[in-house]
């Protein structure tokens, strides 16, 4: 299958400071998703974005994919933003399936 | 509002039971998906299925097994073969098949634990 990386694995913010986490994998992919997961376990799409750039609000996202990474950036943090974001790809002739990193925790602190 | 329904939210069982979780979705999506978490990890595939009467094991099947007799249901028995099912189990649905475009939507997971 195909590795996925995140880093860091936890962070730790003042609120309105901003942040990048990363993801890194070993494949060319045809998807590449980041999700939200809050305290409560439910997972939220943020970005669809196999390469390029989307802005979404305070947060964007950018992946090359010819360099097989993606940064999602997170601007003037809010403790709502608290949880573990992981990155997902997917290869269409996997079985499409989406491999996941082992996510970042974010916690921001008021 | 459409989204997918997965219940009970908590779940315990018993060594040698068999159980069942519940994924319901009015999405009209093709694609469903069991993942499975466990704690500080990521998530890792039990079972695909892309269309109604078919279904596609995933890379930790053993010990699980599932039906999609129904569009809008795939439900994932945890069986006695399952050696270590306490995990955080989360459904997942998308409407077209490995493109992904609209988003893979999940729904907010059952936790299961074995007493």
């Amino acid at each position: 299958g195909i590795q996925v990386e995140q880093s860091p694995p936890d962070l730790i913010l003042q609120e309105g400071a901003n942040s990048t986490l990363r993801c890194n994998f070993s494949d060319s992919v045809n998807n590449l998703q980041w999700f939200h997961q809050n305290p409560w376990g439910q997972l939220i799409n943020l970005f669809y974005i196999p390469s390029g750039t989307k802005q979404n609000g305070r947060l964007s996202a950018t992946t090359v994919a010819t360099e097989r990474y993606s940064l999602l950036y997170i601007s003037s943090s809010q403790t709502t933003d608290s949880g573990v974001y992981f990155c997902a790809v997917e290869r269409w002739n996997t079985g499409n399936q989406f491999y996941f990193g082992t996510g970042t925790s974010l916690t921001v602190i008021p | 509002d459409g989204g997918i329904t997965q219940s009970p939210k908590y779940l315990f069982r018993k060594e040698g039971q068999n159980v069942t979780l519940s994924c319901e979705q009015n999405l009209n999506h093709d694609a469903m998906y069991w993942y499975r978490q466990d704690p500080g990890q990521g998530l890792r595939l039990i079972y695909y299925s892309q269309i109604v009467n078919d279904f596609q094991k995933g890379d930790i099947a053993e010990g699980y097994s599932v039906s999609r007799e129904k569009k809008e249901s795939f439900p994932l028995t945890v069986t006695s073969a399952q050696k270590n099912p306490t995990a955080f189990y989360l459904c997942a649905s998308t409407q077209i098949p490995g493109q992904g475009r609209y988003g893979y939507t999940f729904g907010s997971g059952t936790r299961l634990t074995v007493v």
